[in-house]
C-alpha cells in the first residue's frame, strides 16, 4: 500500500519570506510520480508542480521549487517570496506510474502574514 | 472556457435518503476521477472513468455508492442510502488525457450534510 504523510498541519511564513512543506511516502514501486496540490478556501484544487521519480532534476515552477529525496522517500515543496495569494492547503500527492488511484497526504496549511 | 462543474454545490439529506451528485468535465477530457474530502482530512480516490474502459471503482467505499458516466461527458456518483459518515466534500476532477502527464482540473466541490 502507497502512504503519503504531512507532518504539518499548520505553517505560517512572513510574506516575501521562505517556506519548506514536508512530505514524505512509502511505497515499494520504483516508478511513479508526485504532486503538491493547493486548496484556497474556495476549495478549488490547484496544481502547483509534478515531479517523475525517473528525474533526478528537482522540479520548479516558477516561486515553487521541491527538493526530491528519493532514496529518503522525501517530496517537499519551497515556496519562496510568499505572497497573501499563497494562503491555502497544501496536499502532497503520490500516484504509481501503472495506476490510476491518487494518495493524498492530510494537508498542510499555510497562512502567510502581511 | 468553462472548467468543471458540480451540482448542487451544496446538499443536506436525510439519513437513509438517496443522493445524486452530477459532474460536468471540461468538454473533450476523457478522464474523469471523483474523490471524497472529510473535514480536515486529505483526499479519499473513490472512481476513475477514462474513455470507454471500464472505470476503476476499487475506492468505493461500500455498495452503497455508485458512478456513471456516458462516454466522455456527465457524471454522476449516487449514495444510497446515505449514512452520518457520509458528510464530506465530493470532488470531481478531469483531465484530457493521462491524469498524471496532463493536469487535472478540479470542480469547486459538493458539500454533503447527512443529518
Amino acid at each position: 500500500a502507497q502512504t503519503v504523510t504531512q507532518s504539518q498541519p499548520e505553517m505560517s511564513v512572513q510574506e516575501a519570506e521562505t517556506v519548506t512543506l514536508s512530505c514524505t511516502y512509502d511505497t515499494s514501486e520504483s516508478n511513479y510520480y508526485l504532486f503538491w496540490y493547493k486548496q484556497p478556501p474556495s476549495r478549488q484544487m490547484i496544481l502547483v508542480i509534478r515531479q517523475e521519480a525517473y528525474k533526478q532534476q528537482n522540479a520548479t515552477e516558477n516561486r515553487f521549487s521541491v527538493n526530491f529525496q528519493k532514496a529518503a522517500k522525501s517530496f517537499s515543496l519551497k515556496i519562496s517570496d510568499s505572497q497573501l495569494g499563497d494562503t491555502a492547503m497544501y496536499f502532497c500527492a503520490f500516484m504509481k506510474n501503472t495506476g490510476n488511484q491518487f494518495y493524498f497526504g492530510t494537508g498542510t496549511s499555510l497562512t502567510v502574514i502581511p | 472556457g468553462a472548467g468543471v462543474s458540480q451540482s448542487p454545490s451544496n446538499k443536506v439529506t436525510e439519513k437513509g435518503k438517496d443522493v445524486e451528485l452530477r459532474c460536468d468535465p471540461i468538454s473533450g477530457h476523457t478522464a474523469l476521477y471523483w474523490y471524497r474530502q472529510r473535514l480536515g482530512q486529505g483526499l479519499e480516490f473513490l472512481i476513475y472513468f477514462q474513455g470507454n474502459s471500464a472505470p476503476d471503482k476499487s475506492g468505493l467505499p461500500s455498495d452503497r455508492f455508485s458512478a456513471e458516466r456516458t462516454g466522455e461527458s456527465v457524471s454522476t456518483l449516487t449514495i444510497q442510502r446515505t449514512q452520518q459518515e457520509d458528510s464530506a466534500v465530493y470532488l470531481c476532477a478531469s483531465s484530457s488525457r493521462n491524469p498524471v502527464k496532463e493536469t487535472q482540473y478540479f470542480g469547486p466541490g459538493t458539500r454533503l450534510l447527512v443529518l
